[in-house]
């Protein structure tokens, strides 16, 4: 079956843009993450979705980034005014509840 | 999470076992290790997943002491595609979202 699909893979903003980056989870996870990559760097936790509920956002850096999932499948990770400092790949994983985590390829986000 | 440390790299030839540590001395009775691998510009892809006795499966084996204080991931047969990251995690089980916290992890090289 398909893994884990992102979309764009790679996106280029001009600094205050908006951006919104999409994930697509394996069928029937329940349970989906986002992450942030910073070059030469572990993924760090971002947010994290149980069906259609996000119950967990304390790692979202500022207000600025806000996540989805309104039908509890499709996830976005919208980014507002992007900054220089949010360059970075964006990670997003599901997993079928308490289990084992499958990323996506991630996308690549490059402010400018 | 539980705080694992791992050498910053390390270096196997091809066709030798590649002997990955991590210790983790600070482990509860009920938390898991996990191993990830990150290869260059792909997502993070789970290895294998212990609670106490040791597992194995196509992609690796995973050796955990008695006391729990330290896991060995092994690569039976390195081979070059196996260059990559290696992450040992091990999530906070009473965390809602299962979080994962990746540290630095070990670069492997394989070498021909």
């Amino acid at each position: 079956g398909a893994g884990v699909s992102q979309s764009p893979r790679y996106k280029v903003a001009k600094r205050g843009q908006d951006v919104a980056l999409r994930c697509d989870p394996i069928s029937g996870h329940v349970s989906l993450f986002w992450y942030q990559q910073a070059l030469g760097q572990g993924p760090e936790f971002l947010t994290y979705f149980q069906n259609e509920a996000q119950l967990d956002k304390s790692g979202l850096p500022s207000d600025r980034f806000f996540a989805e999932r309104p039908e509890g499948s499709v996830s976005t990770l919208k980014i507002q005014r992007t900054q220089q400092e949010d360059s970075a790949v964006y990670l997003c994983a599901s997993s079928l509840g308490r289990a084992e985590q499958y990323f996506g390829p991630g996308t690549r986000l490059t402010v400018t | 999470d539980a705080k694992t440390t791992q050498p910053p790299s390390m270096d196997c030839a091809e066709g030798r076992a590649a002997n990955l540590p991590c210790n983790h001395s600070t482990i509860s009775g009920n938390e898991y290790v996990y191993w990830y691998r990150q290869i260059h510009s792909q997502g993070p892809q789970y290895i294998i997943h212990g609670l106490k006795n040791n597992e194995t499966n196509e992609m690796a084996s995973l050796i955990i002491t008695e006391d729990r204080k330290s896991s060995t991931l092994i690569l039976p047969h390195a081979t070059l595609r196996d260059t990559a990251v290696y992450y040992c995690i091990v999530p906070r089980p009473e965390n809602y979202g299962q979080n994962f916290v990746f540290g630095p992890g070990t670069r492997l090289s394989v070498l021909p």
